[in-house]
């Protein structure tokens, strides 16, 4: 069965740029998807297929897939970006979540 | 606006059993595949089970597969979860979840499942 993988932690300065990776075999020839969860809250939807943005979901987020890593960029991080972050990818009626990357901003 | 109420949580002893509802509003319900997706405490997100919108396609983490049901009635735009021989490691934060083209749009606020003795 098909496995991503993710960083367990990443720490950022204040208003630095954050980058969290997925890594998986040929990761870029599939759709990567991102979601944010914050303590007691349920996941929301940050980036979905690779690099869009839904609505309400802003700018300082962006998303990149290629070859082996997929990646989250989150520019001029903020205390409110403070969160577990869980990379997703479909593979043949398995929907696989990474492990999740907490982000502690400095 | 889509909303998503999960309920039906609870304790229950290892070896029993217990439904999980998820009501929706704010879209067309059976146009859309539902999904359940847990959190065991402190742990990551787990996909649990997926339904087609028309309820004949359903899929399951190996985990679950041949203890776990997911069913809905889109008369009632509710989606269901029938977890049968509950184990210690089934204890988690049970969450519905309104999926699309491989990717969770919507979720509910989670419903807390509890197996032990």
């Amino acid at each position: 069965s098909y496995e991503v993988t993710q960083p367990l932690s990443l720490s950022v300065a204040l208003g630095q740029t954050a980058r969290i990776t997925c890594g998986g075999n040929n990761i870029g020839s599939r759709n990567a998807h991102w979601y944010q969860q914050k303590p007691g809250q349920a996941p929301v939807l940050v980036i979905y297929r690779d690099d869009n943005r839904p609505s309400g979901i802003p700018e300082r987020f962006s998303g990149s897939n290629s070859g082996n890593t997929a990646t989250l960029t989150i520019s001029r991080a903020q205390v409110g970006d403070e969160a577990d972050y869980y990379c997703q990818v479909w593979d043949s009626n398995n929907w696989v979540f990474g492990g999740g990357t907490k982000l502690t901003v400095l | 606006e889509v909303q998503l109420l999960d309920s039906g949580g609870g304790l229950v002893q290892p070896g029993g059993s217990l439904r999980l509802s998820c009501a929706a509003s704010g879209f067309t319900f059976s146009n859309f595949a539902m999904s359940w997706v847990r959190q065991a405490p402190g742990k990551g997100l787990e996909w649990v089970s997926t339904i087609s919108g028309n309820g004949g396609s359903t899929y399951y983490a190996d985990s679950v597969a041949g203890r776990f049901t997911i069913s809905r009635d889109n008369s009632k735009n509710t989606l269901y979860l029938q977890m049968n021989s509950l184990r210690a490691e089934d204890t988690a934060l049970y969450f519905c979840a309104k999926e699309y083209y491989g990717y969770f749009d919507h979720w509910g606020q989670g419903t807390l499942v509890t197996v032990s003795s």
